[in-house]
């Protein structure tokens, strides 16, 4: 069964300082990995995916097949990062599309 | 253009009633997906369509939960003879190639 888990529920950090939001995952194949986000009033939105190697928002994220993990980095917080974090899984070459989420992380960047 | 759109954005139902959730993809995305967002956790996948053929319903938890996206296109979820555990917030997302497009949710209050 693939899993994906996100160890902490809430992270809070000062403005300026660097956030590493943690995510591990188990999947007996390939996975996709992906971080969505979900603003406060606003709908999950996709925030970058591992295949795209790209850095978003200042955000990136790097997928370590011997770790399993997926963590999410960024050097200088800005408060309007603060929001809920997911991580999630999707697995590749047949199966379901559909994605594994962890429970996620409330993010709180503090001025 | 417009995004996913879903409705009611709230429902509230007496345990034991039927409710049917909508969702309008955005206009050409071939797959469709319905999860179910409890309070505090991820959102867990609960079926997808590609077009009108529901290719996976393997995340629906119970025979009272149904899916159908008779026109490849607005899919509807009902939910037979509610019950308190079915209080959450219910996701559509829609796809043509990779990333998933969320709607804002319905959420759902069983009393």
């Amino acid at each position: 069964a693939q899993r994906v888990t996100q160890p902490e529920k809430l992270l809070s950090v000062f403005k300026g300082a660097p956030v590493e939001l943690k995510c591990n995952y188990s999947y007996s194949g390939s996975p996709e990995l992906f971080w969505y986000v979900q603003y406060s009033r606003q709908r999950l939105q996709l925030l970058l995916r591992h295949i795209s190697r790209e850095s978003i928002k200042g955000f990136t994220a790097d997928l370590n097949k011997g770790e399993t993990s997926f963590h999410l980095k960024k050097p200088f917080a800005q408060e309007e990062d603060s929001a809920m974090y997911y991580c999630a899984l999707r697995g590749l070459g047949g199966g379901a599309d559909g994605l594994t989420f962890g429970k996620g992380t409330h993010l709180i960047i503090q001025p | 253009g417009a995004g996913v759109s879903q409705s009611p954005r709230y429902k509230v139902a007496k345990r034991g009633q039927d409710v049917a959730l909508r969702c309008d993809p955005i206009s050409g995305h071939v797959s469709l997906f319905w999860y179910q967002q409890a309070l505090g956790q991820g959102p867990e996948f609960l079926t997808y369509f590609q077009n009108e053929a529901q290719l996976d319903k393997s995340g629906l938890p119970s025979d009272r939960f149904f899916a159908e996206r008779p026109e490849g296109s607005v899919s509807t979820l009902k939910i037979q003879r509610t019950q308190q555990e079915d209080s959450a917030v219910y996701l559509c997302a829609s796809s043509s190639i990779g990333e998933q497009f969320f709607g804002p949710g319905t959420r759902l209050t069983v009393l």
